[in-house]
């Protein structure tokens, strides 16, 4: 079946530090990827989403591309604020379904 | 637009009774819903598809009898939670796809329901 491997975290940065989240897949055909990101208290909302190989996903300052030749699409940001702490989710896409990484707890200090 | 809504956001029942979740689609009409369930500090896990006007098909070692959903309108599917047990507290989860089978529709999440069995 279809499987997630997320970097384990917790995560923790400084303020504009460079974020980076690995994400690894396997999955029948071809996927669509997503990354999933749920605040404090809040829901799940997608942040980035690429459908296609070489497709670049990019949202808020987070950017991640779809690997196929690695079965990769890893999170990365460049400068992370406060307001990114987050749990991040990595989630491709096959036969309509969603199948969810761990989950990655970023937490970003001052 | 594109919100999903969930009532209750959090309920307490005693063992053994029953508890029925809601899930709408605000803005949208959803052909297909989806119930989840997280366990602390754990993925998502999904529990079951809902299809309007059929059975929902739900994934392997999932008890159909246990966790009954109905999705009787393109704005509403129903989780219920029958005879809920200790083991069954959990945070449960629904999302939502606008349209379309493709992978590539993105499902819109509710904000989760917190159910305690005492």
């Amino acid at each position: 079946g279809d499987s997630v491997t997320q970097m384990e975290g917790p995560v923790t940065l400084s303020e504009e530090a460079f974020l980076t989240i690995n994400c690894t897949y396997t999955a029948t055909g071809y996927p669509s990827l997503f990354w999933y990101v749920q605040y404090p208290g809040e829901g799940l909302q997608l942040l980035l989403k690429a459908t296609k190989a070489d497709d670049k996903g990019s949202n808020k300052g987070f950017e991640a591309t779809y690997r196929k030749e690695t079965t990769s699409f890893h999170l990365e940001k460049g400068s992370v604020q406060v307001s990114d702490s987050a749990v991040y989710f990595c989630a491709p896409s096959a036969r309509g379904k969603l199948s969810f990484g761990a989950g990655t707890t970023v937490t970003v200090r001052a | 637009g594109a919100v999903v809504s969930q009532h209750p956001s959090w309920v307490i029942c005693k063992s053994g009774t029953s508890v029925k979740i809601e899930c709408r689609s605000l803005d949208f009409q959803a052909t297909t819903m989806f119930w989840y369930r997280q366990f602390p500090k754990q993925s998502l896990m999904l529990m079951a598809t809902s299809n309007e006007g059929s059975k929902a098909t739900y994934e392997q070692g999932v008890e159909k009898d246990k966790f009954l959903i109905n999705h009787a309108s393109l704005t509403l599917s129903t989780l219920t939670v029958t005879s809920a047990h200790p083991e069954d507290s959990s945070f449960y989860i629904c999302s939502a796809r606008d349209r379309g089978t493709g992978d590539y529709y993105e499902q819109y999440f509710g904000p989760g329901t917190r159910l305690t069995v005492t």
